[in-house]
């Protein structure tokens, strides 16, 4: 299993600024992600973070509006830049341990509100 | 994008009684897994089931999986108030690139 702190919990934030979401795992893992849940909706796979490279977008997602960093095995940051109300989600880092059989294990997301 | 559909959408049933769920998935899976939303929470994983499989237990929950009509179902038997969350499936793609494509979900309400 694997223990996730997502910062912040929840923020409020101002159209056109951008906001760094970070999440950190209690363990070496193997792979990370993230996740947009809209409200009411279900999750929509953002892109995976790859450890000292780029991440790896899903179709509608671009870089420039969503920068991931992941330095090492633990650590990943997701940034939702130039926010407008349409960004109003919550944001779910996820990971797939070491050794395990696929399932993943989620953060308590970071529930954002763009005024 | 969204692999599965779920139905129903919405479910609400009386403690004691036994709640069942529905996912279709459209592309060839690894394996397939169901997950827990309490509200305003993260997820929990609950159960998987490969596409090797045909039926899974753990607990109160039953998954079944028929790989030749792309579609599972979990039951939750004996419910409880306790059980009052969305539930999601999610589809690990033959791909296995570690990522999972979610569900539309249901909310299930058990009324004590």
């Amino acid at each position: 299993s694997a223990v996730i702190s997502q910062k912040p919990s929840r923020d409020i934030c101002q159209r056109g600024t951008s906001l760094t979401i970070q999440c950190q795992v209690d363990s070496q893992v193997t792979m990370m992600f993230w996740y947009r849940q809209q409200p009411g909706q279900s999750l929509t796979l953002i892109a995976t973070a790859n450890q000292g490279s780029e991440a790896t977008y899903e179709s509608g997602f671009v870089i420039d509006k969503f920068p991931i960093s992941r330095p090492n095995l633990t650590f990943s940051t997701l940034t939702v830049s130039n926010m407008s109300p349409e960004d109003s989600s919550i944001y779910l880092c996820s990971v797939r341990p070491l050794g395990n059989t696929g399932e993943l294990f989620f953060g308590e997301g970071s529930r954002l509100t763009v005024l | 994008s969204q692999q599965g559909e779920e139905d129903p959408q919405a479910l609400s049933i009386q403690e004691g009684e036994n709640a069942t769920m529905n996912c279709s998935y459209k592309t060839s899976i690894n394996n397939l897994q169901w997950y827990r939303q309490n509200s305003g929470r993260g997820l929990v994983h609950l159960i998987l089931i490969r596409s090797n499989e045909r039926e899974k237990h753990s607990g109160r929950l039953r998954v079944t999986l028929d790989t030749s009509k792309k579609s599972s179902s979990l039951l939750i038997t004996a419910s409880r108030a306790a059980d009052t969350a969305s539930y999601f499936c999610a589809t690990g793609l033959t791909s296995n690139t570690g990522k999972l494509i979610f569900g539309q979900g249901t909310t299930l309400q058990v009324k004590p």
